[in-house]
């Protein structure tokens, strides 16, 4: 068990710019979910991902947010034209789904700043 | 809908003492209750879940939680705080019975331990 990874750790870009992160979540796990955590909050539930269908999607995903997951495996998560309210933590986290739930294990996040 | 509610931003206690993290909860349904730990620059970790067995969880590291649905709560608590404890706790309850999907957390509370 290897964890669930994200890349990069951190990220600063320039408002207006287009960034992507990646989630390589635990191997077995066929579910992975998108959270963002702002400083000083618990984390909010953006989108999560059945093998490769997104199942649901949060009011808080604008159309400038899209994730994508094509194989089931790894997922990446694109903002386009982004806005210093953009900067937050974005946390990735997967489990599985089958006759029991297992809980999720969540990645260390990547630390987005709009500058 | 479902919300919880963490009664405390900030908790202080002497190290050998006890914890008590207050927590409370909302639901229309059956809820699954977790608590989550977020040690600085480290991905959350489950601490323990409920999920409608015993009304008193165990989890790791000594610490305990009760569901008591007559009080709507799910308060953490340990008998002697360490000072490894210190972290952000998150009180978390699942969008649906027994399931995973979109986890709604609280507002966190740091637990600071006193030497």
């Amino acid at each position: 068990d290897t964890g669930v990874s994200q890349d990069p750790r951190h990220k600063i870009t320039k408002r207006g710019q287009n960034v992507t992160f990646r989630c390589d979540p635990i191997s077995e796990h066929n579910r992975l979910y998108w959270y963002r955590q702002t400083l000083g909050q618990g984390p909010e539930f953006l989108t999560y991902f059945q093998n490769e269908a997104q199942l649901e999607k949060s009011r808080l995903l604008s159309d400038r947010f899209s994730a994508e997951r094509p194989k089931g495996s790894f997922s990446t998560l694109e903002i386009q034209r982004t806005e210093q309210g953009d900067s937050a933590m974005y946390l990735c986290a997967s489990s599985y789904s089958g006759t029991e739930d297992s809980p999720l294990h969540f990645g260390n996040g990547t630390r987005l700043t709009v500058t | 809908a479902q919300s919880v509610t963490q009664l405390d931003s900030h908790v202080s206690v002497s190290e050998g003492t006890p914890v008590l993290l207050r927590c409370n909860y909302s639901s229309s349904y059956s809820p699954s209750l977790f608590w989550y730990v977020q040690h600085p620059n480290k991905g959350l970790q489950l601490l323990l879940k409920y999920t409608s067995a015993a009304t008193l969880v165990k989890g790791i590291n000594g610490f305990e939680a009760e569901f008591k649905k007559s009080e709507t709560s799910f308060h953490l608590t340990k008998p002697s705080a360490h000072m490894s404890d210190a972290a952000e706790y998150f009180c978390v309850v699942s969008g649906r019975s027994f399931g995973n999907e979109k986890l709604t957390f609280g507002t966190g509370t740091r637990l600071t331990i006193i030497p």
